[in-house]
């Protein structure tokens, strides 16, 4: 079965640069999640939706983090603009609504310069 | 000036000895708890889970053990190989219906031939 998947894997961008990841869930998983990770703040939940509806986005930095679920297979996360503070891997994860555990994508690795 | 990255805990073990990894969750209120492997360049992949009613839960390879009154939870990996090798993590979900899954910094495990 295929997983989470996200793409690109690697992003390299110039400060000051719109960046857009993209995230396909497991089929017949209807909540989706994105994580940062980094060296210094470890996992951190930035958003997540329920069958496409944004649920909780508290963890989203500032109005520059822009996220979308405009159909149950696909979401994106945007960056505009970009900053090399934003550097870090973001994950994508999918589970059921009333289910558990989380399964996540092998991430995207950001870089901004 | 140059900033200080997380600094992972670390275990080292022999290959084919025991292995237990622990971890201090924050939330009383907790009620369901995952441990999931990173390994290098993957997203976190699920391990095993438990309930709070439950203090103990055995997998294959893998026991964790739930502490709620000091609230403690542990990872304990029977005779380690060095695919073992990675970085575990603990995390906690809060209340029914709730679905942010909060994690721990994680643990650096190396299987030693």
């Amino acid at each position: 079965d295929a997983g989470v998947i996200q793409s690109p894997r690697h992003e390299v961008t110039e400060m000051g640069q719109e960046v857009t990841l993209r995230c396909k869930p497991i089929s017949g998983h209807n909540s989706l999640f994105w994580y940062r990770q980094t060296m210094m703040r470890g996992l951190e939940l930035l958003i997540y939706f329920n069958n496409n509806v944004p649920i909780d986005d508290s963890g989203m930095p500032e109005d520059r983090f822009s996220a979308k679920m405009p159909n149950a297979s696909f979401s994106t996360l945007k960056i505009q603009p970009s900053e090399p503070r934003d550097s870090a891997v973001y994950f994508c994860a999918s589970s059921t609504v009333k289910s558990s555990p989380l399964h996540f994508g092998n991430g995207t690795r950001l870089t901004v310069t | 000036g140059e900033s200080v990255g997380l600094h992972l805990p670390t275990l080292s073990v022999q290959e084919g000895d025991n292995s237990i990894i622990n971890c201090a969750y924050s939330n009383s209120a907790s009620d369901y708890f995952i441990w999931y492997k990173q390994e290098s360049g993957k997203g976190p992949q699920f391990i095993i889970d438990i309930r709070s009613n439950m203090d103990k839960r055995q997998g294959q390879r893998v026991t964790v053990l739930l502490n709620k009154t000091v609230k403690h939870l542990s990872l304990q990996i029977a005779a380690t190989q060095p695919g073992d090798s990675a970085v575990y993590f603990c995390a906690e979900k809060s209340g029914q219906g709730a679905q942010k899954l909060v994690f721990g910094q994680g643990t650096r495990l190396t299987i030693n031939p």
